[in-house]
């Protein structure tokens, strides 16, 4: 089955950057469009963006413009999520996600979470 | 963007009752192309990431118990758990992928025993 692996917990100062990672493994990773999603501490769900790991094409939440930048090493199958200029509203779990097989953007398929706490 | 609003935000039902939570959303997510509800359902545990339900607003994900099923159409849709089991706790999610530029989801339902 499908695994979305990403990379540890990260703790950043305000103002900082982060980079987390999500290694794709057991499909054809350019196949599939790849979403990063976020839950601040006992909050919902928000969505960040996509990428489409074939072209390296992106499309954003209008929240994040300027801030994320989502990038793919193809020859590795990983997908990154970069986030700059941090502040502690940033504090949350993110997470990465797979299009369905049917081409639809719902997610069957989820990394396990990477925590990232900003904090001084 | 699609607004998602989910009701109630916490709900205790007993071992056993019925348990029942609403999605409205802002615009129709129905496609007469293809006479399909872009609404999925989502249960999610403490730290774990959210586990799909239901997609296209009524069909269950392979390995789900049939307690658990979905309906409604255009902008009204329900997740209903038929018997309610100590497992099911959890905060519930729709989500709505008629645009996918924002996907949108509901604030969360969470779901206590009474």
């Amino acid at each position: 089955q499908v695994q979305l692996v990403q990379s540890g917990a990260e703790v950043k100062q305000p103002g900082a950057s982060v980079k987390v990672s999500c290694k794709a493994s057991r499909y054809t990773f350019t196949g599939y469009y790849m979403h990063w999603v976020r839950q601040a501490p006992g909050e919902g769900l928000e969505w960040m963006g996509r990428i489409n790991p074939n072209s390296g094409g992106t499309n954003y939440a209008q929240k994040f413009q300027g801030r994320v930048t989502m990038t793919r090493d193809t020859s590795i199958s990983t997908a990154y999520m970069e986030l700059s200029r941090l502040r502690s509203d940033d504090t949350a779990v993110y997470y990465c996600a797979r299009d369905s097989e049917e081409g639809a953007t719902f997610y069957v398929d989820w990394g396990q979470g990477t925590l990232v706490t900003v904090s001084s | 963007d699609i607004v998602m609003t989910q009701s109630p935000d916490s709900l205790a039902v007993s071992l056993g009752e019925r348990a029942t939570i609403n999605c409205k959303s802002s615009q129709s997510v129905f496609s007469g192309s293809n006479n399909k509800n872009y609404l999925a359902w989502y249960q999610q545990k403490p730290g774990q990431p959210p586990k799909l339900l239901i997609y296209w607003a009524s069909t269950r994900e392979s390995g789900v118990p049939d307690r658990f099923s979905g309906s409604g159409s255009e902008t009204d849709f329900t997740l209903t758990v038929s018997s309610l089991q100590a497992e099911d706790v959890a905060v519930y999610y729709c989500q709505q992928y008629y645009t996918t530029v924002p996907v949108t989801f509901g604030q969360g339902t969470k779901l206590e025993i009474k």
